[in-house]
């Protein structure tokens, strides 16, 4: 199986920093990952696809990259409503998909 | 617009059973790959389950095999599954979310819980 591993598990920033969290998975997985936003008791909502493919009506301050093993997730200018759990998702081993951790985000 | 709403939650005793619906609207349903998705109390996202268009492809998370059951019923757009030999570790919120491995779209889900 395909472990993916998010850091950090949490973090703590102000409005209007950068905040980026990374996803690491265990094997190459080319660019099939995909990174969610959870609010609490809301279930998750897709803000990137294939990587670096921003969905259709998310906010441009979200953005991704990376391929193989290692993937960036990044929010240029932290917002009071992006406060959320954050994770990514690989889908190269089909059928089986996994997710990250999370990263909880948080305002300082 | 497209709507999924998950039904079926509620306590059960281990080793009970329980039946999740998810009632699918405003898209061709027969059209797409269904995915359960689970997340236990304070806990990240795990796959649980998926089903292809027609049925005949299905596939489940190795901690389900042999006690879960995903089907569909495309003539009533609903998702279900069914939950046999339930254990402690099964407690969290289920999700049905359409897609095989890009999920646009979730239901809210439905809380199981799995306690004496």
């Amino acid at each position: 199986d395909i472990q993916m591993t998010q850091s950090p598990s949490s973090l703590s920033a102000s409005v209007g920093d950068r905040v980026t969290i990374t996803c690491q998975a265990s094997q190459d997985i080319g660019n099939y990952l995909n990174w969610y936003q959870q609010k609490p008791g809301k279930a998750p909502k897709l803000l990137i696809y294939d990587a670096s493919n921003l969905e259709t009506g998310v906010p441009s301050r979200f953005s991704g990259s990376g391929s193989g093993t290692d993937f960036t997730f990044t929010i240029s200018s932290l917002q009071p409503e992006d406060i959320a759990t954050y994770y990514c998702q690989q889908y190269d081993n089909l059928p089986q998909l996994t997710f990250g951790g999370g990263t909880k985000v948080e305002i300082k | 617009e497209v709507h999924l709403v998950e039904s079926g939650g509620g306590l059960v005793q281990p080793g009970g059973s329980l039946r999740l619906s998810c009632a699918a609207s405003g898209f061709t349903f027969s059209n797409y790959w269904m995915t359960w998705v689970r997340q236990a109390p304070g806990k990240g996202l795990e796959w649980v389950a998926n089903i292809e268009q027609d049925g005949n492809e299905i596939y489940y998370v190795d901690s389900v095999k042999g006690r879960f059951t995903i089907s569909r019923d495309n003539a009533k757009t609903s998702l279900f599954l069914q939950m046999h030999i339930l254990r402690a570790e099964d407690t969290a919120v289920y999700y049905c979310a359409r897609g095989r491995w890009l999920f646009e779209y979730w239901g809210q889900g439905a809380l199981v819980t799995v306690s004496s």
